[in-house]
């Protein structure tokens, strides 16, 4: 158990549909990050928070949304969902932002767009 | 960002070692070296990094070039839960907030009983 804990871990929705995943770190955490992991295009790096503030973005659609909240916790939000969207969502955390930070990572969430 | 290189898979017997190459001609002096490693069904884990020099934990050794052009991490006895995909990465030092953990498509490692 890595202790960062993400919900649903199923989710199976209709395409043009809105979904929000959660996820929350270990405790003590301060740093959150989304990936999203399709078949064909691996794990993609989506978006980092750190202490509530947006701190790197990737690949993320203008559809889809994050933000981290005052208790640390973290949301990704993904709109007018397509097919293509069907893929697991990971969220991992970090206590800081440096680059020799181990990250945890959930189990994230299975997307299901029909 | 700079990267990296992985074979796309390799076999190894159970209780062998494994050496898992990663080449990364365009790192640049502050960047850091790190593994992980995903098991089926499962989210990224943690296995190592460093900087410079070789690193061991329990889980395995890093084995650093002394040009730190390539790296090699070692599971100095494999067995078949070590089957997974091992990913190796590259994290820039520099200005505070930019990190982006970029996985690679890494190596699928298949263990033989």
């Amino acid at each position: 158990d890595s202790g960062v804990t993400q919900t649903p871990k199923h989710l199976i929705t209709a395409t043009g549909q809105r979904v929000t995943l959660r996820c929350s770190p270990r405790s003590g955490d301060l740093s959150v990050y989304w990936y999203q992991q399709s078949l064909d295009q691996g794990l993609q790096f989506l978006i980092q928070y750190y202490n509530g503030e947006e701190r790197a973005k990737g690949n993320i659609l203008e559809r889809f949304s994050a933000q981290q909240f005052p208790d640390l916790h973290s949301e990704l939000n993904l709109s007018s969902l397509e097919l293509g969207d069907s893929a697991l969502y990971f969220c991992a955390s970090s206590q800081r932002d440096r680059p020799n930070e181990k990250l945890f990572f959930g189990s994230g969430t299975q997307l299901s767009v029909l | 960002d700079a990267k990296t290189t992985q074979p796309n898979s390799m076999e190894s017997n159970e209780e062998e070692p494994v050496h898992l190459p990663c080449n990364h001609s365009t790192i640049s002096g502050t960047d850091y070296i790190h593994w992980y490693r995903q098991l089926p069904s499962q989210g990224p884990e943690y296995v190592i990094h460093g900087l410079t020099s070789n690193v061991n934990n329990r889980m395995a050794s890093l084995a650093i070039a002394e040009d730190r052009k390539s790296s090699t991490l070692i599971l100095h006895r494999a067995t078949l839960r070590d089957a997974a995909v091992y990913y190796c990465i590259l994290m820039p030092t520099g200005t505070s907030g930019t990190y982006k953990y970029i996985f690679g498509t890494g190596t699928r490692l298949k263990v033989l009983a």
